[in-house]
């Protein structure tokens, strides 16, 4: 049974296209996030979402708009894909936002940009 | 600018001996530290934590030391295994207080059988 799962595992697109990512976590968190680790493995924080609430948004483009349907559901959007968004995004959640909760994470989502 | 730092990025060690992975951090507002393991093609695996209050936490092989006056922390794996080989990732929060995780760039660990 997979925690955290991230769809698609793979995506290639167009510059200029809008598309999205799925994530869906079967933990009972309450807290979900997604990082964003770009071509230098560097993992970065994009957006934090606790009970449905955006409660961090890390000074991401607003290109980037993350859609939270329900607690266990964190979707991100992305408009006019740039070259610069190719990257590996994670999705991770937590049981709740405290700091030092450990995050589970979804195994990823490669987006390339052509 | 990188709050999280792991200045190795590669280290070999060989089966049975032990495994020392550093990292170092500049934002004294970081109360909490979290040792992540990652696979290729999955994601990061949360392996082991330890609270700014604390100088030293173990869990099984694996120990994590915290020196806050030098703000480093290491860990150990001992013994090493080959099944540990991956890139370990260290990671710290308390900076916002909404678990917000800062991430180093990573070690790559290779245990030679």
């Amino acid at each position: 049974d997979t925690a955290v799962s991230q769809t698609p595992k793979y995506l290639v697109t167009q510059m200029g296209n809008d598309k999205s990512i799925k994530c869906e976590q079967n933990l009972g968190h309450d807290t979900m996030y997604w990082y964003k680790q770009d071509s230098k493995k560097f993992l970065k924080i994009m957006f934090s979402y606790n009970n449905k609430e955006l409660i961090i948004n890390e000074t991401v483009p607003n290109r980037f708009s993350p859609k939270s349907p329900d607690k266990a559901h964190l979707n991100l959007h992305i408009n006019s894909l740039e070259l610069g968004d190719s990257a590996v995004y994670f999705c991770a959640s937590s049981q709740g936002d405290r700091d030092g909760e450990p995050q589970h994470f979804g195994d990823g989502t490669r987006l390339s940009i052509l | 600018d990188q709050q999280v730092k792991q200045n190795s990025p590669s280290l070999s060690v060989q089966e049975g001996r032990i495994s020392i992975l550093n990292c170092d951090y500049t934002n004294s507002m970081f109360d909490y530290f979290l040792w992540y393991k990652k696979y290729p093609a999955e994601g990061p695996t949360f392996l082991i934590s330890i609270s700014s209050i604390k100088d030293k936490n173990e869990d099984g092989r694996f120990t994590v030391f915290l020196n806050k006056s030098a703000k480093h922390l290491s860990l150990h794996i001992v013994p090493s295994q080959p099944g540990d080989s991956a890139v370990y990732f260290c990671a710290a929060s308390g900076q916002t207080g909404a678990n917000n995780l800062f991430f180093g760039t990573g070690t790559r660990l290779t245990v030679i059988p």
